[in-house]
């Protein structure tokens, strides 16, 4: 496709439950980043993946979140044991050495 | 302290009037530097490079001052439709990208 695709764009999950979130780049982008935005907030950064070099894991808030990309390409975001103030908008870019980042539409997860 | 930082407003102004955002960042290495324009409810999407040498697009100016650290974005002649939240967004060498946490621009009748 042209654009930074997520899946699904919503999500209701009960609590407890895990949950995981699809990102598919732009081909060719060798970097990705996840971010997750709360309602009027800014964008709180996650994980980026550049090449094949060890992904940033800085940005996650705990041992339940875990990510991974698979041949340097689609992405996937793993929330283990949802709790409510896990709920928010995640967001996924991509980018290359050459482009700026573009992000796809997000995913809203609503944990209840 | 954050590496990008910004004003984050909200800046409440009437429709015609000129504004500006400033962000500072901490990375001397830093290498590209963008302002993010990010709608109600969206993602973020690109607005602007910011060149060394300064650069317009219509009624957007971004500067950008190396020795201070800290780049702009001038919005001449607001409109209704600049309501949004701006974001800064710096690039260090590394080739990773670091976002501000936006400044948000209500534009008034």
């Amino acid at each position: 496709g042209a654009g930074v695709s997520q899946s699904p764009s919503n999500k209701v999950t009960e609590k407890g439950k895990d949950v995981e979130l699809r990102c598919d780049p732009i081909s060719g982008h060798t970097a990705l980043y996840w971010y997750r935005q709360s309602l009027g907030q800014g964008l709180e950064f996650l994980i980026y993946f550049q090449g094949n070099s060890a992904p940033d894991k800085s940005g996650l808030p705990s041992d339940r979140f875990s990510a991974e990309r698979t041949g340097g390409s689609v992405s996937t975001l793993t929330i283990q044991r949802t709790q409510q103030e896990d709920s928010a908008v995640y967001l996924c870019a991509s980018s290359s050495s050459r482009v700026e980042a573009f992000f796809g539409q997000g995913t809203r997860l609503t944990v209840v | 302290r954050k590496e990008v930082e910004q004003d984050p407003g909200p800046f409440n102004v009437p429709e015609g009037a000129t504004v500006a955002f400033n962000c500072t960042y901490s990375n001397s290495a830093s290498q590209s530097f963008f302002w993010y324009r990010q709608d109600c409810r969206k993602e973020p999407k690109l607005l602007m490079s910011v060149y060394s040498s300064g650069n317009e697009d219509g009624r957007f100016t971004a500067q950008l001052n190396r020795a201070s650290q800290y780049i702009s974005l001038l919005i001449r002649d607001s409109k209704l439709s600049d309501s949004a939240t701006y974001l800064c967004v710096v690039k260090g060498n590394a080739g990773k990208s670091t976002f501000g946490d936006g400044t948000t621009l209500t534009v008034k009748p």
